[in-house]
């Protein structure tokens, strides 16, 4: 079975700083990737996807993500921070070949965004 | 864009009584929806998968009669809590899957707080 993994519970960083959240999935043959963002006391957000093609994915604001065959991850990146991205951050897998279109999350990434 | 509402966004109820939530897809039909149960600071775990027509397949270690889903047509699923107790107050979360769309991206509805006292 699929699994996620996101190492860190929480970042602390300083606005404008740069960012990388960590994401690692356990080996498949092939897998659509996810990231979604969650501010609080509200529902899930899709930040960025990869489904097939080039492996560089970005979102509208700024966020980056790379699928790496190789090392089974999917970091998520953004050069310069603000306070706003202050949120929680959840690395998602599904497995394309599953027609039940199960969602597998990772633990979550708080970013925390200081002034 | 595809919009997924849940109601009510809030619900606080006397403990041994049964709460509705309604997961409602506004622009779009969704022959599955998802329901999710998140405790604070956790991630979200997979409830059960609600496909419209037939009966919710739960995943293992939820209680079926403690959940009742209901998915009677193309944008619209419920989660009742019969019976409620504390524990479980939590954040129940919605997602819907577009009929149609290969990509299995989900839509997810902004959440319901659940809290029994």
């Amino acid at each position: 079975a699929q699994s996620v993994t996101q190492l860190d519970s929480q970042v602390p960083v300083f606005e404008e700083a740069p960012v990388e959240l960590r994401c690692n999935y356990s080996s498949s043959v092939s897998v659509y990737l996810f990231w979604y963002v969650q501010y609080p006391n509200q529902g899930l957000q899709l930040l960025l996807k990869y489904l097939s093609g080039s492996t560089l994915v970005e979102s509208i604001n700024g966020f980056e993500a790379e699928f790496n065959k190789s090392q089974t991850s999917f970091h998520l990146r953004k050069p310069s921070v603000h306070i706003s991205d202050t949120a929680e951050y959840f690395c998602a897998v599904s497995d394309p070949t599953d027609s039940s279109y199960k969602l597998i999350f990772g633990s979550g990434t708080r970013l925390l965004v200081r002034p | 864009g595809a919009v997924v509402s849940q109601h009510p966004s809030r619900v606080i109820c006397k403990s041994g009584t049964s709460v509705k939530i309604e997961c409602r897809s506004l622009d779009f039909q969704a022959t599955t929806m998802f329901w999710y149960r998140q405790f604070p600071k956790q991630s979200l775990m997979l409830m059960a998968t609600s496909n419209e027509g037939s009966k919710a397949t739960y995943e293992q270690g939820v209680e079926k009669d403690k959940f009742l889903i209901n998915h009677a047509s193309l944008t619209l699923s419920t989660l009742t809590v019969t019976s409620a107790h504390p524990e479980d107050s939590s954040f129940y979360i919605c997602s819907a899957l577009k009929t149609g769309l290969v990509s299995g991206e989900l839509f997810f509805g902004e959440g319901s707080r659940l809290t029994v006292l």
